[in-house]
């Protein structure tokens, strides 16, 4: 079965101070990992998709990388408007169905 | 520019009531999915559909139903509510399943069972 575990659960971070969320997972083969953003009282918003190990890919102070069991998301001189729930998940090469991760919710404060 | 249009936002229901909850999207996506979210778990797959006339279940189909007369709309249906049906639903769409095309989601339904 395949399994995404997020770390940690919650963030908190001073405007400005980067740091790194992670996302492991277990499957049987990767046909891709993704990362979405969540603001409270929405529905996930679609960030970035990556298919292989030593792939990344940017979006403003975001940065999601990938190895063979994790992705890392980093966020470079965090501001306020960062501050979200983000999900990763990830669809096995035998399905085309997405198994998502429980989530980090990161707090940044001005 | 609407995207995937979810009703209603909120619902609060009694023990073995049943409701229907609408999801409809505006990009011509062929594939439709319902999810649902529960506090430090992640989304669960509980229906999705490839095309008009044809779904299948996910993880969690029971207690659910749905059905897919039209590309646009994809209504997830509780028949008899259950407590363990206290969860923030939501519909989301894609042009298919996978690779490169990301699932659009909706804000979500936010539905209490008491």
């Amino acid at each position: 079965e395949d399994q995404v575990t997020q770390s940690p659960e919650a963030l908190r971070l001073q405007e400005g101070e980067s740091s790194s969320l992670n996302c492991s997972y277990t499957v049987s083969g990767l046909r891709g990992l993704f990362w979405y953003r969540q603001d409270p009282g929405k529905g996930p918003e679609f960030l970035f998709t990556l298919y292989s190990a030593g792939e990344e890919k940017e979006k403003e102070r975001l940065k999601a990388t990938l190895t063979k069991k994790e992705s890392f998301l980093h966020i470079t001189a965090p501001k306020p408007e960062d501050s979200a729930t983000y999900l990763c998940a990830v669809q096995p090469l035998n399905d085309y169905k997405l198994s998502f991760g429980a989530g980090t919710t990161v707090t940044v404060r001005a | 520019n609407a995207g995937v249009t979810q009703t209603p936002k909120f619902r609060i229901l009694k023990i073995g009531q049943s409701m229907t909850l609408q999801c409809t999207q505006d990009m011509n996506h062929n594939y439709m999915y319902w999810y649902r979210q529960d506090p430090g778990m992640g989304l669960k797959l509980i229906y999705y559909s490839v095309g008009a006339g044809i779904t299948d279940k996910g993880e969690v189909p029971n207690g659910y139903n749905v059905s897919r007369s039209t590309t646009e709309d994809f209504p997830l249906r509780l028949e008899l509510a259950a407590p363990s049906q206290t969860s923030v639903y939501f519909c989301a769409s894609s042009p298919r399943m996978g690779g490169n095309q990301p699932q659009h989601f909706g804000d979500g339904t936010r539905l209490s069972i008491l």
